[in-house]
């Protein structure tokens, strides 16, 4: 069965400072896709990426970046240069391709408040 | 163009009453996703949709829950029997068909209290 840990429940970091959110999955398959998603406060989802479990490159967007180790199985998420915005739960999630469902398993979420 | 669209916002109901909840999807998703998000957690899978029909249900955790797409777009989530703890977000998700797995797009959801 799948599974995505998030063990980080809460994190506070003062603007500016660069923050890590981990994420540790398991699967057994070998095609899977990995996403991190960002819910503030208002309660929507936001798409932040996708990563197949093919491509081991590390993402840089902005101030986003991710590494994705499968050695490790995981899928870290690094914010630089933190601002206020970026205060919202984080949350890291797994499909695999099951029959045409790729249902998505979530973590618990990393609660993250930037102070000003 | 819009995204996927969750109606109501909110909703208040009372212990054994039912209650209908609606999702609109972004235009040509044909895959449908309902999910439910208690406090403090990640969202859970109910049920999933290719087109019409319901292609796991699996998620779902009784028989008071029930889900339709009758035309391949608008769903409905139904619970009938209404319990405390069925008080949750619950969220919609929809995704166009490609070749491998494919990003899901959710809604605001809808924030159901049962009294």
């Amino acid at each position: 069965a799948q599974k995505v840990t998030q063990a980080q429940t809460e994190i506070s970091v003062v603007e500016k400072e660069d923050v890590t959110l981990d994420c540790v999955y398991e699967t057994r398959d070998t095609t899977y896709y990995l996403f991190w998603y960002k819910q503030p406060p208002s309660g929507e989802l936001v798409f932040l990426i996708r990563r197949n479990s093919f491509d081991e490159q590390n993402e840089i967007s902005g101030r986003y970046s991710w590494n994705f180790q499968k050695s490790t199985s995981s899928f870290n998420f690094t914010i630089t240069a933190s601002q206020v915005v970026d205060s919202a739960v984080y949350f890291c999630a797994l499909s695999e391709q099951n029959r045409g469902n790729e249902k998505l398993t979530f973590g618990t979420g990393t609660r993250l408040t930037i102070i000003p | 163009g819009a995204g996927v669209s969750q109606t109501p916002s909110n909703k208040v109901t009372e212990k054994g009453k039912y209650v209908e909840l609606r999702c609109d999807p972004i235009s040509g998703h044909t895959a449908l996703y309902w999910y439910r998000q208690s406090l403090g957690q990640g969202p859970e899978f109910l049920i999933y949709f290719q087109g019409t029909g319901a292609a796991d249900d699996s998620g779902l955790p009784n028989d008071r829950f029930f889900a339709v797409r009758p035309e391949g777009s608008v769903s409905t989530l139904k619970i009938q029997r209404t319990e405390r703890g069925d008080s949750a977000m619950y969220l919609c998700a929809s995704s166009s068909p490609g070749a491998g797995i494919e990003t899901q797009y959710f809604g605001p959801g809808t924030r159901l209290l049962v009294l």
